[in-house]
C-alpha cells in the first residue's frame, strides 16, 4: 500500500513551458486535491475532485488544469509556466471530505525561471 | 484577518520539555480540527483529528479544542529531537465540503 505518490520530485521549467504533475493513490479514495505551499503562506487549494470525471476549482486555479479519468489518478497540468508558479505542490486524497482526514503525497518542488 | 492564525516560530525547546502549539481561528462554524506534522521536504502527515470541543490523547500527543475561545492546541509531552518538524493546524466546517483551511505552520526544534 503506497498511499499517495507524486512524480516528479523536482523539476525546473523555463517561462512559457508546460508540464504535468502526476498524482496517484491506491486507497480507493473518492476525493483528491491539489495544493501549493509557499513559504509562510500555508497550503492553498488549487483544484479538487469528488470522483472520476468530476473536478472543480479551489482558491488559486489560474494557470492550472486538472483531469480525473480514474479513481486512482489526478494529474495537474501547468500551461505556460510563470515564475509565480514556483512552489511546492502537494497532492492529497481523503475517503470523504470536510470532516475527514487528508493523506498527502511527498510533493513536487517546481522552479520556474 | 486570516481565518486561521498560527505563530510561525521557530520554537526551540530542550529534549524532554512539554511543547504547546496553538492556532486561533475566526470562523465559529469550524467543527473538525486536525494537526499535521511536516518534516523538511516531505508531505504533511496527519497526527491528530478531533471533532468539536474537548481533548484527545494519543501517546505523547494531546489535542485540545476550545470552541468558545476559537482556540486549538497541540501538546507534546517528553519532546524528542525526532519531533523537530513544522506543525500545521487545519480545520473544516462540516462533512461534505472540500474546503480545509490550513494554518501557516509552526516550526519546532527540539534540542538534544
Amino acid at each position: 500500500n503506497a498511499g499517495v505518490t507524486q512524480t516528479p520530485k523536482f523539476r525546473i521549467l523555463k517561462i512559457g513551458q508546460s508540464m504535468t504533475l502526476q498524482c496517484a493513490q491506491d486507497m480507493n479514495h473518492n476525493y483528491m486535491y491539489w495544493y501549493r505551499q509557499d513559504p509562510g503562506m500555508g497550503l492553498k487549494l488549487i483544484y479538487y475532485s469528488v470522483g472520476a470525471g468530476i473536478t472543480d476549482k479551489g482558491e488559486v486555479p489560474n494557470g492550472y488544469n486538472v483531469s480525473r479519468s480514474t479513481t486512482e489518478d489526478f494529474p495537474l497540468r501547468l500551461e505556460l509556466a510563470a515564475p509565480s508558479q514556483t512552489s511546492v505542490y502537494f497532492c492529497a486524497s481523503s475517503p470523504m471530505t470536510g470532516g475527514y482526514e487528508q493523506y498527502f503525497g511527498p510533493g513536487t518542488r517546481l522552479t520556474v525561471t | 484577518q486570516k481565518e486561521v492564525e498560527q505563530d510561525p516560530g521557530p520554537l526551540s525547546v530542550p529534549e524532554g520539555a512539554i511543547v504547546s502549539l496553538n492556532c486561533t481561528y475566526s470562523n465559529s462554524a469550524f467543527q473538525y480540527f486536525m494537526w499535521y506534522r511536516q518534516y523538511s521536504r516531505k508531505g504533511p502527515e496527519l497526527l491528530m483529528y478531533t471533532y468539536s470541543s474537548g481533548n484527545k490523547e494519543d501517546g505523547r500527543f494531546t489535542a485540545q479544542v476550545d470552541k468558545s475561545s476559537k482556540y486549538i492546541s497541540l501538546f507534546i509531552r517528553d519532546s524528542q529531537p525526532s519531533d523537530s518538524a513544522t506543525y500545521l493546524c487545519a480545520m473544516s466546517v462540516s462533512s461534505g465540503t472540500y474546503k480545509y483551511i490550513f494554518g501557516t505552520g509552526t516550526r519546532l526544534k527540539v534540542l538534544a
